[in-house]
């Protein structure tokens, strides 16, 4: 039963453009939830969180909106560059402990 | 944000034998660290939690006297595959949260690549 779900596997955008990428979660007890980048045979690197209390939070070109009443959360990468490129993982935190969930991940190729 | 290291980045190993992974805390206490694994083109699936001087905690479906984790000190927990068979090549990735760092972070190692022929 996979909760937490990034229906795209893979997106390509253009230098200097948006890049969107979406998750979605099935399990309404996620109280916090995380974004990571992660290229091949490394480690994943924090982005940006956001709490469900809120429905935004920014940092520089990093946006996430969340979306409770829908279960969906997204990253805005604005503007896009070439070393955005890479597999963006979603994550959600489920309420006690402190243990993460993650999504199956979103293979961003972001074009010159 | 804080620096985890793992050891070994990469290792190859016989059918049968037993490997030990090391992840490291290098700038913080780290009082619960996590194991994953990561299937090629698939999403990182944790194993464990281990709390620094506890029993590891292990998610359904992983057999724990296989994956034996050791969180000894609040910078070091020890992940070994026992008795290692092809099946368990994967990439491994460690995480650490705790003391002075946001809770609700984890901050993950760079993994280790294992091969078991």
């Amino acid at each position: 039963d996979q909760q937490v779900k990034q229906n795209s596997p893979s997106l390509s955008v253009q230098e200097g453009r948006i890049s969107i990428l979406n998750c979605d979660y099935t399990n309404s007890m996620f109280d916090y939830f995380l974004w990571y980048k992660k290229y091949p045979a490394e480690g994943p690197t924090f982005l940006i969180s956001i709490s469900s209390i809120k429905d935004k939070n920014e940092d520089g070109r990093f946006t996430v909106f969340l979306n409770k009443s829908a279960k969906h959360l997204s990253l805005h990468i604005v503007p896009s560059q070439p070393g955005d490129s890479a597999v963006y993982f979603c994550a959600a935190r489920g309420g006690a402990t402190n243990k993460l969930i993650f999504g199956t991940g979103t293979l961003l190729a972001v074009q010159p | 944000g804080a620096v985890v290291s793992q050891h070994p980045s990469r290792v190859i190993c016989k059918s049968g034998t037993s490997v030990k992974i090391e992840c490291r805390s290098l700038d913080f206490q780290a009082t619960t660290m996590f194991w994953y694994r990561q299937f090629p083109k698939q999403s990182l699936m944790l194993m464990a939690t281990s709390n620094e001087g506890s029993k590891a905690t292990y998610e359904q479906g992983v057999e724990k006297d296989k994956f034996l984790i050791n969180h000894a000190s609040l910078t070091l927990s020890t992940l070994t595959v026992t008795s290692a068979h092809p099946e368990d090549s994967s990439f491994y990735i460690c995480s650490a949260s705790g003391q002075g760092r946001s809770y609700n972070e984890q901050f993950f190692g760079p993994g280790t690549r294992l091969t078991v022929l």
